[in-house]
């Protein structure tokens, strides 16, 4: 059964840095894309961040580019989003998917900036 | 930039009616979309790929539609259980985006 396991919200002052984490099981994690889309209180979906199976490609949405970075490390099956810089608006649920059709996600992490 | 604009934002709707959500591409996007139903508090879970490919387990009354830039998402009789908000997502290319999402809600 694939299995994302997203941590590492909180509550961070604007400006503060976080380091989300998306631990993956049940399927071969070092083979999939894998993907950060987040969700503010009451709003849509947005797609964050993208980050092929070796790492050879990454792609970010302008409203982060600059202040987050993605990571993945194939050895532990985890994903990861450092995210720095940030700001209120950047308040939101962050999930993690698998692959570039994003068909499994995670039960998403409560990020909250806030002074 | 591709952008999907979905429609309606919302709709009413009752148990046993048939139900049809739209997305548009603002570019051909092949058939490189997927449907998502997410109900509040949980994470969005995909219904269709390759716009009219049903993901496993996912019940027959929902069906997909579509190439290019015009897709349905029809949901054949609406059950109790399928009032959700429902969301498109293009991955043609990058960036990635969504259709804003279509709240089924009981009429």
């Amino acid at each position: 059964e694939v299995q994302l396991v997203e941590s590492g919200g909180g509550l961070v002052k604007p400006g503060g840095s976080l380091r989300l984490s998306c631990a993956a099981s049940g399927f071969t994690f070092s083979s999939y894309s894998m993907n950060w889309v987040r969700q503010a209180p009451g709003k849509g979906l947005e797609w964050v961040s993208s980050i092929s199976s070796s790492s050879s490609y990454i792609y970010y949405a302008d409203s982060v580019k600059g202040r987050f970075t993605i990571s993945r490390d194939n050895a532990k099956n985890s994903l990861y989003l450092q995210m720095n810089s940030l700001r209120a608006e950047d308040t939101a649920v962050y999930y993690c998917a698998r692959s570039q059709l994003a068909d499994y996600w995670g039960q998403g992490t409560l990020v909250t900036v806030s002074s | 930039d591709i952008q999907m604009t979905q429609s309606p934002s919302s709709l009413s709707a009752s148990v046993g009616d048939r139900v049809t959500i739209t997305c548009r591409a603002s570019q051909g996007i092949r058939n490189d979309l997927g449907w998502y139903q997410q109900k509040p508090g949980k994470a969005p879970k995909r219904l269709i790929y390759a716009a009219s490919s049903l993901q496993s387990g996912v019940p027959s009354r929902f069906s997909g539609s579509g190439s290019g830039t015009e897709f349905t998402l029809t949901i054949s009789s609406l059950q109790p259980e399928d009032f959700a908000t429902y969301y498109c997502l293009q991955h043609n290319s990058y960036p990635r985006t969504f259709g804003g999402g279509t709240k089924v809600e009981i009429k």
